[in-house]
């Protein structure tokens, strides 16, 4: 299957900072990519759709301050996860699809905001 | 109610055996199905991917689609240690590019 690439896997860092993670599709362009958050033992909950080269949709709920999205290449978006607290600890994991629907997942960013 | 329903086990099989893993949803408008296998602290791999209703079999995994009941299975044959995972239930709507809804995820279980 297709490739997505997510970096880091793992960043600790101090309430407060700001935390960007990248997501790149190695193999294939994709025009949308999508930012999921996961907590312990539940399933995905999609937090933004990513556009290439136009504004993020943002799902009910979801600081779009908070959380930064840039998409401005056919092949990255970046989450930057802004003023992080530790309610912001989490398992985010992106995922781009290919036109037939068909959608691959990064191997996840565990962030831990100390 | 939950738009994408799923039993969150755990659930513990012994090696060789038939599993079945099973979600029901409520929206009819979903068209596109697809399975996710999660390991511990991974970002989720995707197993199987329908359109249809009807079966697709791929090695020993079999998912199935029943539209009209709104009910979609995984079973996995010949079940192995390591198919020890959490396993995602997941749909969409097409004209919506690609956003799933997830089921909570069964964590499968397979002793030797």
């Amino acid at each position: 299957g297709a490739v997505v690439s997510q970096h880091p896997s793992r960043v600790i860092c101090k309430s407060g900072t700001s935390v960007k993670i990248e997501c790149r599709s190695l193999d294939f362009q994709a025009t949308t990519m999508f930012w999921y958050r996961q907590f312990p033992k539940q399933s995905l909950m999609l937090m933004a759709t990513s556009n290439e080269g136009s504004k993020a949709t943002y799902e009910q709920g979801v600081e779009k301050d908070k959380f930064l999205i840039n998409h401005a290449s056919l092949t990255l978006s970046t989450l930057t996860v802004t003023s992080a607290h530790p309610e912001d600890s989490s398992f985010y994991i992106c995922s781009a699809g290919l036109t037939t629907g068909e959608l691959f997942f990064g191997e996840g960013s565990r962030l831990t905001v100390l | 109610q939950k738009e994408v329903e799923q039993d969150p086990g755990p659930l513990s099989v012994p090696e060789g055996a038939i599993v079945s893993l099973n979600c029901t949803y409520s929206n009819s408008a979903f068209q596109y199905f697809m399975w996710y296998r999660q390991y511990s602290r991974k970002g989720p791999e995707l197993l199987m991917y329908t359109y249809s209703s009807g079966n697709k079999e791929d090695g020993r995994f079999t998912a199935q689609v029943d539209k009209s009941s709104k009910y979609i299975s995984l079973f996995i044959r010949d079940s192995q240690p390591s198919d020890s995972a959490t396993y995602l239930c997941a749909m969409s709507v097409y004209n919506q590019g690609g956003k799933l809804i997830f089921g909570q995820g069964t964590e499968l279980s397979v002793k030797p």
